[in-house]
């Protein structure tokens, strides 16, 4: 299971571009990498999934560079409505797996 | 609205006490999965089940089980409860087992379990 690694905090003004990176060294040939975002006391959901180079969607695009071992995501021009926890999965399709969330980063929008 | 239910939204009880807490998925998915969240441990996954069948086990003590019945909802059961079970219960859903590539996990709005 690759081991994904984050900022645990980040701190943004409204209107600014955030990126958030996360680095999975050891993931396999058959891993994506999805972005799930959570408000307190609500579920997880889902943002964004890519496999490689770049995946771009109304909410926010996902960066992949060529050797897999890192993905940023990045949420343009973000409001204070954006404040949440944003986990980074990965994980390769059918067989066991299992989504496993780590702690996540706290990224907290200010005025 | 995920489409994936959860019941009872809050939950207040007793140490020693048991309690269930009952998910019911999207329409069509076949696929549940429990986590747990509290906040010195994150989310932590629990159990999945498949189409009515176990899948997966992660973290889940003696004391909880879980079962999807025919119509694919899913009760999961806390019994012996002690003040660490306090916690946000969470279900969510997806269409196959282990399809990432499908999308997502579909989560519900969870049930807060507060054990005094």
């Amino acid at each position: 299971l690759a081991k994904t690694t984050q900022p645990i905090s980040m701190d943004s003004y409204e209107g600014q571009e955030v990126n958030i990176t996360c680095s999975h060294n050891n993931i396999a040939t058959n891993d994506y990498i999805t972005w799930y975002q959570q408000f307190p006391s609500q579920g997880p959901r889902f943002i964004i999934q890519g496999y490689k180079t770049k995946v771009t969607n109304e909410v926010a695009s996902l960066f992949i560079p060529a050797d897999r071992k890192s993905s940023t995501l990045s949420l343009p021009r973000v409001s204070l409505s954006d404040t949440a926890v944003y986990y980074c999965l990965v994980g390769g399709s059918g067989g066991s797996y299992i989504p496993t969330f780590g702690r996540g980063t706290s990224l907290i929008v200010h005025p | 609205d995920s489409g994936v239910t959860q019941t009872p939204k809050h939950l207040i009880t007793a140490t020693g006490q048991r309690v269930t807490l009952r998910c019911s998925p999207r329409s069509g998915d076949l696929s549940v999965y429990w986590y747990q969240q509290s906040l010195d441990q994150g989310l932590q996954f629990l159990i999945q089940y498949y189409n009515g069948e176990e899948r997966a086990k992660g973290n889940i003590l003696e004391r909880f089980s879980a079962q999807q019945f025919p119509d694919l909802h899913s009760e999961l059961n806390l019994s012996s409860l002690e003040l660490g079970d306090s916690a946000l219960y969470f279900c969510a859903s997806s269409p196959l087992w282990g399809a990432v590539d499908t999308g997502e996990l579909f989560f519900g709005e969870g049930s807060r379990l507060t054990v005094l």
